[in-house]
């Protein structure tokens, strides 16, 4: 079962480059999330779709964007990197999300590093 | 605004001593808790969830967690720690009605002494 998958693994980018993080999920689940994870802060909700054809805005957006090209797929966007933005990114999904039996389940990660 | 603190960053511990790691949160209703485990290099696996009922939750790979509403802990416990526990540790809190938009707390990482 690959579950949720992230890709790419590992990214060097310039300040000012943008680029795609894309995450694919086989669990035919309704929801999905992107966070980061940095030092000190634990993770940090980016976006969510709570359902297919629906985003919103989570904890930390600015600076991102995300779609949710169907129910598989969730991508993140960074139209202009900056340093701060540097930081591990995670992909999520779960079932329903408003269920109290939800779990998340994570994609293995991007390391992301914006120079 | 909810929160959790995870107060240790880092503990060390023998195999075969006994665990416990410290949560605790602060949240307007009565909470949705969970303790998730991060390996070196993965993502995050739920290890257990409390939302009602018995205070005393069990989990997957022995792990245990307390819920105490009057000091607003949520502590994860093992009675023998294994060399492959050596791992990060998330305390979140989430709503019991809603969208589950978890918050994490900035996470105890764990390292196991032979």
């Amino acid at each position: 079962n690959a579950g949720v998958t992230q890709t790419p693994k590992f990214q060097v980018l310039k300040t000012g480059q943008s680029m795609t993080l894309q995450c694919a999920q086989d669990m035919n689940h309704n929801s999905m999330y992107w966070y980061r994870q940095d030092p000190g802060m634990g993770l940090r909700l980016i976006y969510y779709s709570a359902s297919e054809g629906t985003t919103d805005k989570g904890e930390v957006p600015n600076g991102y964007n995300v779609s949710r090209l169907n129910k598989r797929e969730f991508s993140l966007r960074l139209e202009s990197a900056a340093p701060s933005q540097t930081s591990v990114y995670f992909c999520a999904s779960s079932e329903e999300g408003y269920s109290l039996n939800e779990k998340l389940f994570f994609g293995s990660g991007t390391q992301l590093s914006v120079l | 605004a909810q929160s959790v603190t995870q107060p240790d960053i880092h503990i060390t511990v023998s195999e075969g001593a006994s665990l416990e790691l410290r949560c605790n949160y602060s949240y307007g209703a009565t909470p949705y808790l969970f303790w998730y485990v991060q390996s070196p290099g993965q993502g995050l696996q739920l290890l257990l969830k409390y939302f009602s009922g018995d205070t005393l939750v069990q989990g997957i790979k022995g792990f245990e967690a307390e819920f105490k509403r009057s000091q607003s802990s949520f502590n994860l416990r093992k009675p023998s720690v294994h060399w492959s526990d050596a791992a990060e540790y998330f305390c979140a809190v989430g709503p019991l009605q809603g969208f589950q938009k978890l918050v994490f707390g900035t996470g105890t990482r764990l390292l196991v002494s032979p």
